[in-house]
């Protein structure tokens, strides 16, 4: 399966912009690009995906680079709750519905 | 719309005895699957269901089982616990296609003594 890589932990001041990234240099053509986040004692909770081209949801964006072998997740405004654990992962091909979860990033939100 | 719910949350057994973790979703989704984290593992997938009447493995299997009911539930199940199956286990459904996100259920802490 492939593998992605991210910074072990990163910190941010609120109302400040979060890019988080994450290098996955052995995707596949078909490997969609999902981001998760967990918080403390809750469960994984979805964030954004992508496959190509660069993503906006109400939550985040995801750019993509040209040769697909990293992204960035972008937090635009960091508020306190965004303090979380977030987990780059990748999915597709012979891993579809496998998702393999790396140790992700912890982001710190300062107040 | 209450998305995945799983039974029970909290959980402590005895080394031997058997249990079954309960999971449904109301989202009409086809796959699900069972995760467990452990601190510095991650999560690892345990078992999936593509679909009504499948199951496959998953990465860490042994020592577990499961059933899917129908659409809707998929339970796992531990037919004689063990300490190191001490863990927080996860219910996750996805919709059709890889357009789709996945969605966790919020966690059964077990804990085997």
């Amino acid at each position: 399966d492939a593998k992605t890589t991210q910074p072990n932990s990163m910190e941010s001041n609120e109302e400040e912009p979060v890019h988080l990234p994450c290098n996955h240099s052995t995707i596949s053509g078909t490997d969609y690009i999902h981001w998760y986040r967990q918080l403390p004692s809750q469960g994984p909770e979805y964030v954004i995906h992508g496959l190509t081209s660069n993503v906006n949801n109400r939550m985040a964006s995801l750019a993509i680079a040209e040769d697909r072998k990293s992204s960035t997740l972008i937090l635009h405004r960091a508020t306190l709750r965004d303090a979380a654990v977030y987990y780059c992962i990748l999915e597709g091909g012979t891993s579809y519905g496998k998702l393999t979860f790396g140790q992700g990033t912890i982001l710190t939100v300062h107040p | 719309n209450a998305g995945v719910t799983q039974t029970p949350k909290f959980q402590v057994l005895k080394t031997g005895q058997s249990m079954t973790l309960q999971c449904a979703q109301d989202m009409n989704h086809n796959s699900m699957y069972w995760y467990r984290q452990d601190p510095g593992m991650g999560l690892r997938l345990i078992y999936y269901s593509a679909s009504e009447g499948t199951t496959d493995k998953g990465e860490v299997p042994n020592g577990y089982n499961v059933s899917r009911l129908n659409k809707r539930e998929f339970s796992l199940r531990l037919e004689s616990a063990a300490p190191s199956q001490t863990s927080v286990y996860f219910c996750v459904t996805q919709g059709y296609s890889s357009n789709y996100g996945y969605t966790f259920g919020s966690g059964t802490r077990l804990t085997v003594v």
